[in-house]
């Protein structure tokens, strides 16, 4: 099914430890965002990208690397995890056009720092 | 910037029951407004849309209209169903194409 695809589901890292988040679409969308859920804090951007090689530094960057070298593909990189970084993380995507298009969300990547 | 503001959950009802979930925003320009809804353990989900004053959006029984001389754009449903349970989350969109969420308001609907 055409969507936004996320892997891993689950992933549970020690401290210092690096990881990529993937995330894929494949409804040639132009925008694609990265969110990070915590309890009591709503959604807050990390990074987005409005097309194939070009990124932008959301809310809460620090500590978090994007590229977009596809228009598919926009993987999120732990350089050196954190505690703080346990959370619940969500890829988005949308079309060009007007601003009346809404995202589609991946269904997430639950990360524990231990 | 951008924010939003919105009513703090969880929101309890019994089934059958009338919800709002009341949602202000500002906002520089004009932007368009969205509803998403998270179903537990899922991601967002677009729920519905408007894209000017007055407009109203609706999907699966829920509405909301665009307020642009409030700010607001609250969520109705005339009756709920155990199976809108679910956290709601209401999003100004304007000329950047990136939203702002609000916190997300839960809705708990007991039969």
């Amino acid at each position: 099914n055409a969507g936004v695809t996320q892997t891993p589901k689950f992933q549970v890292l020690k401290t210092g430890q690096s990881m990529t988040l993937q995330c894929a679409q494949d409804m040639n969308h132009e925008y694609m965002s990265w969110y990070r859920q915590d309890p009591g804090m709503g959604l807050r951007l990390i990074h987005y990208s409005v097309g194939a090689g070009i990124t932008d530094q959301g809310e809460v960057p620090n500590g978090y690397n994007v590229s977009r070298s596809t228009t598919e593909d926009f993987p999120l990189r732990l350089l050196s995890a954190a505690p703080s970084q346990t959370s619940v993380y969500f890829c988005a995507s949308r079309g060009e056009g007007a601003g009346n298009y809404g995202y589609t969300f991946g269904s997430g990547t639950r990360l524990t720092v231990v | 910037g951008d924010s939003v503001t919105q009513m703090e959950g969880p929101v309890t009802l019994s089934e059958e029951a009338f919800l709002t979930i009341n949602c202000t925003y500002t906002a520089t320009g004009y932007p368009s407004l969205f509803w998403y809804v998270q179903y537990p353990g899922e991601g967002l989900q677009l729920l519905l849309k408007a894209t000017k004053a007055d407009d109203k959006g609706s999907n699966k029984g829920f509405e909301a209209t665009y307020r642009k001389e409030t700010t607001s754009f609250h969520l109705e449903k005339g009756s709920v169903q155990v199976s809108d349970s679910a956290v709601y989350f209401c999003a100004p969109q304007g000329g950047s194409y990136i939203p702002t969420f609000g916190r997300g308001t839960s809705l708990i609907v007991h039969p």
